[in-house]
């Protein structure tokens, strides 16, 4: 099975709006962590957000947060008020921290924001 | 350096050469990560160093692959007798304990003729 599923190969969102990116994790490790990550044409990998398994809370970082349903293991990304500078793929990453030392990444979602 | 640097930013070599592929990681950091990115896709895990300990290996495709490390320095990552199908984004991570998130290199860009 997937250790990191995302199922929109491609997502489109009007500018100033919000769009949510889904992302399904396995495990049978209950102490994880999920990650979001940027990645523009350019290439480089930009950290957005981390979300632990313990979090009472779900995570927030400026126009990024973390929609986080342990019980369906899921993790999805939020962002709101898009800008035309979101547009890249999106990646979402899980690190099982007893259970080696990988971390595992879905396909990516890529985003494109229209103006 | 502030953040993880990787050299050469592009490689184009030969079918059945070797290349070697080096990443710095940011200063401190003990934990550091090798990923193959091929076009269109997602992140492919090679190799895992943290610290002193032994390397976690298990992503490496094949024995033409291998990775050095000494201490919490610079990496090397070898190609030995490349191929086609190993033309591929070489991205490099760093992070403080392992535990937390990694920072990314702007990867090497490989392309075997």
């Amino acid at each position: 099975a997937q250790k990191i599923t995302q199922t929109q190969p491609g997502m489109f969102v009007q500018e100033k709006e919000a769009v949510t990116l889904d992302c399904t994790y396995d495990t049978s490790d209950p102490s994880y962590g999920l990650f979001w990550y940027k990645q523009p044409s350019s290439g480089e990998m930009i950290f957005l957000i981390y979300q632990g398994s313990y979090d009472q809370q779900n995570a927030t970082e400026g126009r990024y947060s973390l929609n986080f349903q342990k019980a369906r293991k899921s993790a999805n990304l939020v962002i709101s008020a898009s800008q035309l500078g979101d547009s890249a793929m999106y990646f979402c990453a899980m690190r099982e921290w007893n259970t080696g030392n990988q971390f595992y990444f879905g396909t990516g979602t890529s985003l494109t924001v229209i103006p | 350096g502030a953040g993880v640097s990787q050299s050469p930013s592009n490689k184009v070599t030969e079918k059945g050469k070797d290349v070697e592929l080096r990443c710095d990681p940011i200063s401190g950091h003990t934990a550091l990560y090798w990923y193959r990115q091929r076009l269109g896709q997602g992140l492919e895990f090679l190799i895992y160093f943290q610290g002193n300990s032994a390397p976690d290996k298990s992503g490496l495709p094949s024995d033409r692959f291998s990775a050095e490390r000494t201490g919490e320095s610079v990496s090397t990552l070898t190609i030995q007798r490349t191929q086609q199908e190993d033309s591929a984004v070489y991205l490099c991570a760093s992070s403080s304990r392992g535990r937390e998130t990694q920072y990314f290199g702007p990867g090497t860009r490989l392309l075997v003729l």
